[in-house]
């Protein structure tokens, strides 16, 4: 049982770039999660799926930002045109479904991190 | 004011020490409580969930949630260098968990 997988680990772009962070969840989980987080902070929420419907976006997901999941699996988050505040550790989670107060939680993966130069 | 605070620290004790971190949160609906532990430039790490008031103990760890007064308490017994990293507490309603900043932990030898 592999766990949350993320690529690349490390990424350096230059402002105004585009850049793509892929995710894949634990095997049998069908909720997959984005988390973005800076120095000295806790994991921000970004977004979440079941299975391959994005069902809420946080506030921070600006339109710059698009999450997919097409089938349901693997997920990515592309940031398009990033700017130096874009520049943090995207963090993925994935769960079984059920919610959360039912004994059910979220593993992450080691993250992906930016840096916009 | 964020619905999940920590203090930051740093929180430095010799090693052996018993551990206390701490954490608040605000909203009443939140019914799960979870604790991860997050090495540097590392991914969270699951270390304690729990969804009800009271004690809940897993080897040197064990966590402590008062719903009456909105309080998460992690305890670490007999702390290692190793335990040297950042404690984040996470809290929310059915789907979405909300972190606070984390607590940095220093355990020297």
């Amino acid at each position: 049982d592999t766990g949350v997988s993320q690529d690349p680990r490390h990424k350096i772009t230059k402002r105004g770039q585009n850049v793509t962070f892929r995710c894949d969840p634990i095997s049998e989980h069908n909720r997959l999660y984005w988390y973005r987080q800076t120095l000295g902070q806790g994991p921000e929420f970004l977004t979440y799926f079941q299975n391959e419907a994005q069902l809420e976006k946080s506030r921070l997901l600006s339109d710059r930002f698009s999450a997919e999941r097409p089938k349901g699996s693997f997920s990515t988050l592309e940031i398009q045109r990033t700017e130096q505040g874009d520049s943090a550790m995207y963090l993925c989670a994935s769960s079984r479904s059920g919610t959360l107060s039912s004994g059910n939680t979220i593993y992450f993966g080691e993250g992906s991190w930016l840096t916009v130069v | 004011q964020k619905e999940v605070e920590q203090d930051p620290g740093p929180l430095s004790v010799p090693e052996g020490a018993i551990v206390s971190l701490n954490c608040t949160y605000s909203n009443s609906a939140f019914q799960y409580f979870m604790w991860y532990r997050q090495y540097s430039r590392k991914g969270p790490e699951l270390l304690m969930y729990t969804y009800s008031s009271g004690n809940k103990e897993d080897g040197r760890f064990t966590a402590q949630v008062d719903k009456s007064s909105k309080y998460i308490s992690l305890f670490i017994r007999d702390s290692q260098p190793s335990d040297s990293a950042t404690y984040l507490c996470a809290s929310g309603g059915s789907y979405i968990p909300t972190f606070g900043r984390g607590t940095s932990l220093i355990v020297h030898p």
